[in-house]
């Protein structure tokens, strides 16, 4: 089956900096891979996701990059605010079912 | 809308007790989840209903079994509780038919086996 592995685990970031949390995934047939944003003691939601005939999206203050060769894929937060503190996960899928998520990463960001 | 409502938000019960975690959604997504939330290991797929009156295992579906009551509702059971099983639970959905393709989650069920 899929494996995504997540780095960082944890981040922290001055309000303003940029932040960038990056993903591979082990499946070369996977297709779609979503980013979420879960905030305390709530259910994760979508924030972004990407589909593997492209190779950069961009949201705002959010992007998302995707190279198919090297089974990588990164999120791009700029202009961060304290808002943005939360855990945010990676995932990867073959079409839109079963998505494997990674273990997440911490982003704090300090005021 | 309410989107995907899960009940109960906390339980804890004894190693043995059984209990089913109710999930409902009113976006008419014909997909249904179950997934499991731990610390440092991510959400991990129990069983998932692709289409009403179908089921399916996915990554750790052992001690669980699952309900696709209607298009509606999804129930988790577990018929013999056990440590291992304390976790997040958390219940999602998802339209295939004209997208946004993201999961809606529920805000999810904390429960703890002692």
């Amino acid at each position: 089956g899929e494996n995504v592995e997540q780095h960082p685990s944890t981040l922290s970031v001055q309000e303003g900096d940029s932040a960038v949390i990056k993903c591979t995934y082990s499946d070369s047939a996977s297709n779609y891979f979503p980013w979420y944003k879960q905030e305390l003691g709530k259910g994760p939601q979508l924030i972004i996701d990407i589909r593997s005939n492209v190779g950069e999206k961009k949201d705002q203050r959010i992007a998302v990059t995707l190279n198919k060769t090297a089974k990588h894929f990164s999120l791009h937060i700029t202009e961060t605010q304290p808002e943005d503190s939360a855990v945010y996960f990676c995932a990867a899928a073959r079409g839109y079912q079963k998505v494997t998520f990674g273990t997440g990463t911490k982003l704090q960001v300090i005021p | 809308n309410a989107g995907v409502t899960q009940t109960p938000k906390f339980q804890v019960l004894k190693t043995g007790q059984s209990m089913t975690l109710q999930c409902a959604q009113d976006m008419n997504h014909n997909s249904m989840y179950w997934y499991r939330q731990d610390p440092g290991m991510g959400l991990r797929l129990i069983y998932y209903s692709a289409s009403e009156g179908t089921t399916d295992k996915g990554e750790v579906p052992n001690g669980y079994n699952v309900s696709r009551l209607n298009k509606r509702e999804f129930s988790l059971r577990l018929e013999s509780a056990a440590p291992s099983q304390t976790s997040v639970y958390f219940c999602a959905s998802i339209d295939l038919g004209q997208g946004p393709y993201g999961y809606t989650f529920g805000s999810g069920t904390r429960l703890t086996v002692v």
